[in-house]
């Protein structure tokens, strides 16, 4: 099913580790994008894509680097985790007729 | 920042009840208006992509409306099903890549 994928769908790290959420697309879109889901929060928008090879920084973006080497994917970095990054990750792409995220990857830092 | 403001913010109704609730938007810079559904475990899907003032849209037994002077949509549910229990996502795509979105309204309909 076309879509847009991600992993993990769950992660447990300690304070000061590292560890990369993987997005891929089969949908061709230009626009990837990597929102964070907090409670009583709307998604809030870390790093986006407009296409291959560019990024730039959304409202978010402290404490994550990304990276997008072709099309169809778009990974976010944590270099070292903090707590204050426990949170659902989603990763989404889009087009005229909205946006189509993946499952989410639910994180939490002890 | 721009605030999209969502209310209420969980609705609790019966099966068969009808209900409706309000996104709030700044009407400046407006681009697009979106309506998502977001079932627990799982991702928010489109509803509806909005852009003309007095737009409607219409989906089965859902439906909404489109005030970009004022600043607001409205999200109608007709006849409430136990399956709609979600929570309902807008957006405010203000151009570029800049999308805000409220932080949802969560309905629970009870059988």
């Amino acid at each position: 099913n076309a879509g847009v994928t991600q992993t993990p769908k769950f992660q447990v790290l300690k304070t000061g580790q590292s560890m990369t959420l993987q997005c891929a697309q089969d949908m061709n879109h230009n626009s990837m994008y990597w929102y964070r889901q907090d409670p009583g929060m709307g998604l809030r928008l870390i790093y986006y894509s407009a296409s291959e090879g560019t990024t730039d920084k959304g409202e978010v973006p402290n404490g994550y680097n990304v990276s997008r080497l072709n099309k169809r994917e778009f990974s976010l970095r944590l270099e070292s985790a903090a707590p204050s990054q426990t949170s659902v990750y989603f990763c989404a792409n889009s087009d005229s007729y909205g946006y189509t995220f993946g499952s989410g990857t639910r994180l939490t830092v002890v | 920042i721009l605030n999209v403001e969502q209310s209420p913010q969980s609705l609790h109704v019966q099966e068969g009840d009808s209900t409706n609730f309000t996104c709030s938007f700044p009407s400046s810079n407006f681009y697009a208006l979106h309506w998502y559904r977001w079932e627990t475990a799982k991702s928010p899907e489109a509803l509806f992509v909005m852009t003309l003032n007095g737009d409607e849209k219409k989906k089965g037994r859902i439906s909404a409306t489109l005030n970009t002077k004022e600043g607001y949509s409205y999200l109608y549910i007709k006849g409430s099903q136990p399956e709609d229990s979600a929570t309902y996502l807008c957006a405010s795509f203000t151009g570029g890549f800049k999308t805000i979105f409220g932080a949802g309204t969560r309905l629970f309909v009870k059988a």
